[in-house]
């Protein structure tokens, strides 16, 4: 079974709109965390935001939030009010801490038009 | 800022060949990691390493071996080079495993073409 899995392989956007990226996950490990990375055209890989299996609250960095809903395993990715430099790869991932294990899903491709 | 340096973006060799990819990090992190990145398959985890000298296998270790003598350098390398070898491939570094939100951060890939 896919641990992660992104269901999204390509988005539209408008400048400005807020987007959601949708990241599902399948862990038996009470204890994992769950990563956002961005990756331009360049090709390096710029980590967003990070969300503990025991956060009470969702994960916010400036535009970016993570909506965490444990029950259902899902670790969505919004960024609001986009903006052109947003066009990039974006990769869901997520660490095991007890059985020491990481993964990456397949990555959606976000294009934001102006 | 913590910086993972690959000391090559683009690379084309031989099939048979002996490939060495290099990786070096300069903020003291204990865990390195080498990742390919397929198109469609996001990234899958080669190798990695938790300490000098030590490395454990990832999901797609077949036909790769590393190497980590210093904490600041950990090499991957392909013994013998295969077409199907040929993708991106990129390393990083973290924070030791006990300690949370052990952020992986990333070099700038090697694009690998085995002909």
């Amino acid at each position: 079974a896919q641990k992660i899995t992104q269901t999204q392989p390509g988005m539209f956007v408008q400048e400005k709109e807020a987007v959601t990226l949708d990241c599902t996950y399948d862990t038996s490990d009470p204890s994992y965390g769950l990563f956002w990375y961005k990756q331009p055209s360049s090709g390096e890989m710029i980590f967003l935001i990070y969300q503990g299996s025991y956060d009470q609250q969702n994960a916010t960095e400036g535009r970016y939030s993570l909506n965490f809903q444990k029950a259902r395993k899902s670790a969505n990715l919004v960024i609001s009010a986009s903006q052109l430099g947003d066009s990039a790869m974006y990769f869901c991932a997520m660490r095991e801490y007890n059985f020491n294990k990481f993964y990456f899903g397949s990555g959606t491709k976000l294009n934001v038009k102006p | 800022d913590v910086k993972v340096t690959q000391s090559s973006r683009y690379l084309v060799k031989r099939t048979g060949e002996k490939v060495f990819l290099e990786c070096v990090q300069d903020m003291d992190h204990e865990n390195m990691f080498w990742y390919r990145q397929d198109p469609g398959l996001g990234l899958r985890l080669i190798y990695f390493s938790y300490d000098v000298k030590m490395k454990e296998k990832g999901d797609i270790p077949e036909g790769y071996s590393v190497s980590r003598e210093k904490k600041e350098r950990f090499s991957l390398i392909l013994e013998s080079a295969s077409t199907n070898q040929t993708s991106m491939y990129l390393c990083a570094s973290s924070i030791p495993r006990g300690l949370a939100k052990n952020i992986q951060y990333f070099g700038a890939g090697t694009r690998l073409s085995v002909l």
